[in-house]
């Protein structure tokens, strides 16, 4: 299966800043999500993150919010822009097909002040 | 809002007791998968069941799949303490445009196993 690295793996940041997440991926692969857990909740897909072309959000994301870059086949990032306490979470990213086990980074804990 | 509903929300035993969570879904899927995470770390893929099955095993692991029902059960036997963590499903959808490869996550069942 595909070995995730995800960066940072937490950060304290403060309101109204912007944070960049990224994901690395040891194999070449076609489609990557992007997902939050918020505290003691369970996971909502953000956006999925395809090679070439625009992210595809999820209904009650946006891309001004949430901009997404995938610049080639192993490598995601996510931002969270103009943070608010609200956007304390863990944010993930995953790899998997269709019909394939999905696998999953370790995780973006995220704590704002 | 959440495709899948987790039952229990959360579940206390003894080790090597066996532990039975279930899920249940609201639309067609083409595979069900189930995960652990363990203290809000990553997660990790235990098991994929497709559409088309209706029993897989791994180790202490067994999940059903009833599609008619549309539901799922996991079963851990004979668990550990190191099994405590929180146990999700996952339902992909049927094939086709955007919903090719997302997952929909149930809310989660909280596992303890005490020594």
């Amino acid at each position: 299966s595909a070995v995730i690295s995800q960066k940072p793996s937490r950060d304290i940041c403060q309101r109204g800043t912007s944070l960049t997440i990224q994901c690395q991926v040891d194999s070449q692969v076609t489609m990557m999500f992007w997902y939050r857990q918020q505290p003691g909740q369970s996971l909502t897909l953000i956006a999925t993150a395809n090679q070439g072309s625009e992210a595809t959000y999820e209904s009650g994301f946006v891309i001004d919010k949430f901009p997404i870059s995938r610049p080639n086949l192993t490598f995601s990032t996510l931002t969270v822009s103009n943070m608010s306490p609200e956007d304390s979470s863990i944010y993930l990213c995953s790899v998997g097909g269709r019909d394939q086990p999905q696998h999953f980074g370790d995780g973006t804990r995220l704590s704002i002040l | 809002s959440q495709q899948g509903e987790e039952d229990p929300q959360a579940l206390s035993i003894q080790e090597g007791e066996n532990a039975t969570m279930n899920c249940s879904y609201k639309t067609s899927i083409n595979n069900l998968q189930w995960y652990r995470q363990n203290s809000g770390r990553g997660l990790v893929h235990l098991i994929l069941i497709r559409s088309n099955e209706r029993e897989k095993h791994s180790g202490r692991l067994r999940v059903t799949l009833d599609t008619s029902k549309k539901s799922s059960s996991l079963l851990i036997t004979a668990s550990r303490a190191a099994d405590t963590a929180s146990y999700f499903c996952a339902t992909a959808a049927l094939a086709g445009g955007t919903s090719y490869g997302k997952l929909t996550f149930g809310q989660g069942t909280i596992l303890t196993v005490h020594p």
